[in-house]
């Protein structure tokens, strides 16, 4: 089973600042991986798949880069309602896998 | 629009047996892999299962292989699951979700979730 690992667990940033969220896999999972977003109460929703291809209608402030084992999802510039809970999937291998999450709070 | 309903959670015994389904509506529901993505409370989430169009292929997280099966009635947009031998730790919402495509095993579409409490 590949292990992703999520850090850091929270980040503390003010609105306007810029995050860097990081998953790492315990193995290759070339560019197949997705990041999702959820909000307090509701279902994830898909921000980015394979690393980098922002999924409809997601702002352009969001990011993804990596591939192999290391990846990085991006906010240039946070807005009020992205203060919220980040998840990564890896669709490379069975069984499908997700990150432990990162909550961005308000510093 | 695309809407995915889930339904058929609830509380149940330890060793019970709950079978949720999930309506579909607004995509080509007969082509789309489906699976079920579960959170329990407070924690992260974990896949559970999926289904190909057909529903002639599937796969399941070892922590419910032998105990759920996933299914699906093309005829009536439903895509269901059928959990026996529930254990404490099957507590948590399940999503019901749409993949991407046949091969793209990432999410595009989400339902709200349905609780299942597993507790005596």
């Amino acid at each position: 089973e590949i292990v992703l690992t999520q850090s850091p667990a929270t980040l503390s940033l003010s609105p306007g600042e810029r995050a860097t969220l990081s998953c790492r896999a315990s193995q290759s999972v070339s560019s197949y991986l997705a990041w999702y977003q959820q909000k307090p109460g509701q279902a994830p929703r898909l921000l980015i798949y394979d690393a980098s291809n922002r999924a409809t209608g997601i702002p352009a402030r969001f990011s993804g880069s990596g591939t192999g084992t290391d990846f990085t999802l991006t906010i240039s510039s946070l807005e009020p309602e992205d203060f919220v809970v980040y998840y990564c999937q890896q669709r490379s291998n069975w069984p499908l896998t997700f990150g432990g999450g990162t909550k961005v709070e308000i510093k | 629009e695309v809407q995915l309903l889930e339904s058929g959670g609830g509380l149940v015994q330890p060793g019970g047996s709950l079978r949720l389904s999930c309506a579909a509506s607004g995509f080509t529901f007969t082509t789309s892999v489906m699976s079920w993505v579960r959170q329990a409370p407070g924690k992260g989430l974990e896949w559970v299962s999926v289904l190909s169009g057909s529903g002639g292929s599937t796969n399941y997280a070892d922590s419910v292989k032998g105990r759920f099966t996933i299914s699906r009635d093309n005829s009536k947009n439903t895509l269901n699951l059928q959990m026996n031998s529930l254990r404490a730790e099957d507590t948590a919402v399940y999503y019901c979700a749409k993949a991407s495509g046949t091969y793209d095993w990432h999410f595009d579409y989400w339902g709200q979730g349905t609780l299942v409490t597993v507790s005596s």
